[in-house]
């Protein structure tokens, strides 16, 4: 069965620290993949996607993914964490010719502290 | 542009009521689709559809019907609620060659 799972349900983080934010899947084949943003009150926002290429993907509002094959993993990193950047992060994946349906993980939330 | 538009924002209900939820795209897209999230769960997959015309069941469609008579705008009914349909509901819009999708807002529905 198709999975992500994301195995902590929050980080916290000190300002200006790096983040991290953990994502793994189970999709056969090769997927695509994909971290969404939910501020409080607010729709999910498009992050980044890896489609192909760069293991190493730049996204909006300085955050990058590593994408890792051998360890199917996608996790979401900022190098300096900023306490606007506290948020619910969703990590998604969608299979190749599957009409875009995404499959989601459970959610991360980010508490960054000043 | 507004982009993906959900109505009504709140709303709710009694158990066995009907209701109908709206969402508007001026993208342009083919695809669109209808989630729930519920805490600890992730957003999960109701219903989508891949044009004008046509839909599809997602993960948890039960529940729940869909219309898609316009491009541009896609319906989600419930015909008699009940309680675990309380969540935030969430549609989005693709198009086809393009992974990534855009959400509306969501509607927050609690059902009594």
């Amino acid at each position: 069965a198709q999975s992500v799972a994301q195995p902590e349900d929050q980080v916290n983080v000190a300002e200006g620290n790096p983040l991290t934010v953990k994502c793994t899947y189970s999709v056969s084949g090769n997927p695509y993949l994909f971290w969404y943003v939910q501020y409080p009150n607010r729709g999910l926002q498009f992050l980044l996607k890896y489609i192909t290429g760069d293991n190493l993907v730049k996204g909006s509002y300085g955050f990058e993914a590593e994408f890792n094959k051998s360890q199917t993993s996608f996790h979401l990193k900022k190098p300096s964490a900023l306490v606007s950047d506290s948020a619910l992060y969703f990590c998604a994946v969608r299979r190749l010719g599957h009409t875009g349906k995404l499959i989601f993980g459970q959610g991360t939330t980010l508490q960054v502290k000043p | 542009n507004a982009g993906v538009t959900q109505t009504p924002k709140f709303r709710v209900l009694k158990t066995g009521q009907s209701m109908t939820l709206l969402c508007a795209q001026d993208m342009n897209h083919e695809y669109m689709y209808w989630y729930r999230q519920d805490p600890g769960m992730g957003l999960r997959l109701i219903h989508y559809s891949v044009g004008e015309g046509t839909t599809a069941k997602g993960e948890v469609p039960d529940g729940y019907n869909v219309s898609r008579l316009k491009k541009q705008n896609f319906l989600l009914g419930l015909e008699s609620a009940a309680p675990s349909q309380t969540s935030v509901y969430f549609c989005a819009s693709s198009y086809p060659t393009s992974p990534e999708q855009f959400f509306g807002p969501g509607t927050r529905l609690t059902v009594l």
